[in-house]
């Protein structure tokens, strides 16, 4: 049973690009989140996806944007790239929006912005 | 906002000593608490969760979270620490009612001496 995968695992980017990060989510999931950590800091959260709908958001500009497909997986899309980006983007998955529903955190992928 | 703290940035125990980390939340509702390990080189993995009723939770690998909803804390306790501990560990907190948007503290490195 695959848990959650991303790709790409690592990405250079210079500044004003857009990038787009992929994540598949544990089978039997429908709901992917999505969450920023910078160097030295915990995650913060950036949105969450259910029925192919954003659900929630968390304070992070229009900039960053998203889209889940009808498999439930998910892209999470950054643009006019700034040097402040660079981070490791995570993405959970979980079965349901509800708040017993345990997240499953994937690898991540590192993007370094330059 | 609910916010979370760990005061303890990097420890550095002993094989054999006795761990814990303190985490302290900022949420007047209900919540949902977590710890998260993260191990070298690999992906934030859930290590224990308080969802509700005894408030001493037991996860893997021997670890052990108090919830003391006085005193808004959720410390992550370990009687004999081993080397494969070395990691870097997360609390996080979920109030209201969506699972996506958890709260995490900047996390506590731990490293421990054979």
């Amino acid at each position: 049973d695959a848990g959650v995968t991303q790709s790409p695992t690592h990405l250079i980017k210079t500044r004003g690009q857009q990038v787009t990060l992929r994540c598949s989510p544990k089978s039997g999931h429908d709901t992917v989140s999505w969450y920023q950590q910078a160097l030295g800091q915990g995650p913060q959260f950036i949105f969450q996806y259910y029925e192919e709908e954003e659900r929630q958001r968390g304070n992070f500009p229009d900039r960053f944007s998203g889209h889940q497909f009808p498999n439930y997986s998910s892209e999470l899309n950054v643009n006019a790239l700034l040097l402040g980006d660079s981070a490791l983007y995570l993405c959970a998955s979980s079965s349901g929006t509800g708040r017993t529903d345990t997240q499953y955190f994937g690898p991540g992928t590192r993007l370094t912005v330059l | 906002a609910q916010s979370v703290s760990q005061h303890n940035h990097h420890v550095i125990l002993s094989e054999a000593a006795s761990l814990e980390l303190g985490c302290n939340y900022s949420y007047g509702g209900t919540v949902n608490l977590f710890w998260y390990v993260q191990y070298p080189g690999q992906h934030l993995q859930l290590l224990l969760k308080y969802f509700s009723g005894d408030p001493l939770v037991k996860g893997i690998k021997g670890f052990e979270a108090e919830f003391i909803k006085s005193k808004f804390s959720f410390n992550l306790r370990k009687p004999s620490v081993q080397w494969s501990d070395t990691a870097e560990y997360f609390c996080a907190v979920l109030g209201g009612t969506n699972a996506g948007k958890s709260t995490f503290g900047d996390g506590t490195t731990l490293t421990v001496k054979p």
